[in-house]
């Protein structure tokens, strides 16, 4: 069975921690996506990877940056935390190879920044 | 990026076909239909997706117009597992899922 997992299901954080969010699949998927999702907003596209040490800006990456070290894994890093990144964060992964695949998600983070 | 139009909420009767149609009358020739559904609180889940052709697979059915403007997802015996919110997303050569707010479907006993 196929899988992205992201490493914790619930976090709560203080203000100005620095804060990483891990995103592992099992796939050998190149392409790699982290979203964040509010109500009212839909998901809306933080940062994405075509490969390893590659990353793409999406729509909105302040306040964030990545890392993808390894082609399994993504993560995400909030430099200093602060209470309007409190979300719900998912990662997803696709395969490059063409359009016609789809992607895979795990099953989120619910990230509190207090 | 083509945009999508799909109503903001459905209800179905369970064991019933539930129809979901989108607009996506900017589609361009290359890019795809894909169809996600979440369910609360959980990551969104790939359902079908497709080019030209109706599609089918062991959750749904996919039919596209002709002229490509237009979709509707087909689950042919609604459950009340099937209460979610279902995507209509376009996929273009950027391998990028652009997201609107989709449809809150709601089975109802």
């Amino acid at each position: 069975d196929v899988k992205v997992t992201q490493s914790s299901r619930y976090l709560v954080k203080r203000t100005g921690e620095k804060v990483f969010l891990e995103c592992v699949q099992d796939m050998d998927h190149e392409n790699m996506f982290w979203y964040r999702q509010d109500p009212g907003l839909g998901l809306r596209l933080i940062y994405f990877s075509y490969d390893v040490k590659m990353k793409e800006k999406g729509d909105i990456p302040e306040g964030y940056s990545v890392s993808r070290e390894k082609k399994e894994r993504f993560s995400l890093i909030l430099e200093s935390a602060s209470t309007n990144q409190t979300s719900m964060y998912l990662c997803a992964s696709s395969d490059s190879s063409s359009m016609n695949t789809e992607a895979f998600f795990g099953q989120g983070t619910r990230l509190t920044v207090v | 990026d083509a945009k999508t139009t799909q109503p903001t909420s459905m209800d179905c009767a369970e064991g019933r076909a539930a129809n979901l149609p989108c607009n996506h009358s900017t589609i361009s020739g290359n890019e795809y239909v894909y169809w996600y559904r979440q369910i609360h609180s959980q990551g969104p889940q790939y359902i079908i997706h497709g080019l030209k052709n109706n599609e089918t697979n062991e959750m749904a059915s996919l039919i596209i117009t002709e002229d490509r403007k237009s979709s509707t997802l087909i689950l042919p015996h609604a459950t009340l597992r099937d209460t979610a919110v279902y995507y209509c997303i376009p996929l273009g050569s950027n391998y990028q899922l652009i997201w609107g707010a989709g449809t809150k479907l709601i089975i109802k006993p």
